[in-house]
């Protein structure tokens, strides 16, 4: 069964500096997706990026870009330039082949909080 | 936009009571998916369906069960509620797609109900 693995709970950053968001998994797939979801105090959860795993190319948008290393089974994520509106929970989350259903497995989330 | 909406933003009920809490999409979306939230846990699946009628059980379906009688509804029953699915229970909805990923896998999610059962 895939796992999804975020070490760190909760994180903390100064309004524009730039902060990184771990997040490792398990899975004997050789194609797959990857996404970041945000969930701010809200909860209304949103995508924020996605990886198809057959691209070398890390996905970038806007400020969030991703670091993807498929050998090592790693997918972070890093905010630029962070702003009061980036606090929220970020979830990783993993999508496999078939794609019916497009079910999702969640990572247990980290805490991001932009400090001003 | 896509909008996923969901009955009640808090609901608290007893210990088992029959606990129904609805999921509308309004974007034509073939799945729609029931997780439950919990601290350090992440979101895991109960139950998805991915056609009018069908359903699959997620990682965790016990004590819990599905309907979708109509494509842009999907609700979940508590059949006997307990302290122990005291959550945070959020819909979502996607297109089926086809191919390789595209904007239709996305999922996109509602405000999510957080229950309370005493």
């Amino acid at each position: 069964a895939q796992t999804v693995t975020q070490s760190q709970p909760e994180m903390s950053v100064q309004e524009a500096e730039t902060v990184t968001l771990s997040c490792t998994y398990d899975t004997s797939e050789s194609n797959y997706y990857l996404f970041w979801y945000k969930q701010p105090p809200s909860r209304q959860m949103i995508l924020v990026i996605r990886q198809e795993a057959y691209k070398q190319q890390n996905a970038t948008e806007n400020r969030f870009s991703v670091n993807f290393q498929k050998a090592a089974k790693s997918f972070s994520l890093k905010i630029s330039d962070s702003q009061l509106g980036d606090t929220a929970m970020y979830f990783c989350a993993f999508m496999k082949p078939p794609r019916s259903g497009n079910k999702l497995v969640f990572g247990a989330g980290t805490i991001l909080r932009v400090k001003s | 936009d896509v909008k996923v909406t969901q009955s009640s933003r808090y609901l608290v009920k007893r210990t088992g009571e029959k606990v129904f809490l609805e999921c509308v999409q309004d974007m034509d979306h073939e799945n729609m998916f029931w997780y439950r939230q919990d601290p350090g846990l992440g979101l895991r699946l109960i139950y998805f369906s991915y056609d009018v009628k069908m359903k699959e059980k997620g990682d965790i379906p016990e004590g819990y069960s599905v309907s979708r009688e109509k494509k842009e509804r999907f609700s979940l029953i508590l059949e006997s509620a307990s302290t122990n699915q005291t959550s945070m229970y959020l819909c979502a909805s996607s297109f089926s797609g086809t191919g390789f990923l595209s904007s239709t896998d996305t999922q996109y999610f509602g405000p999510g109900t957080r229950l309370t059962v005493l």
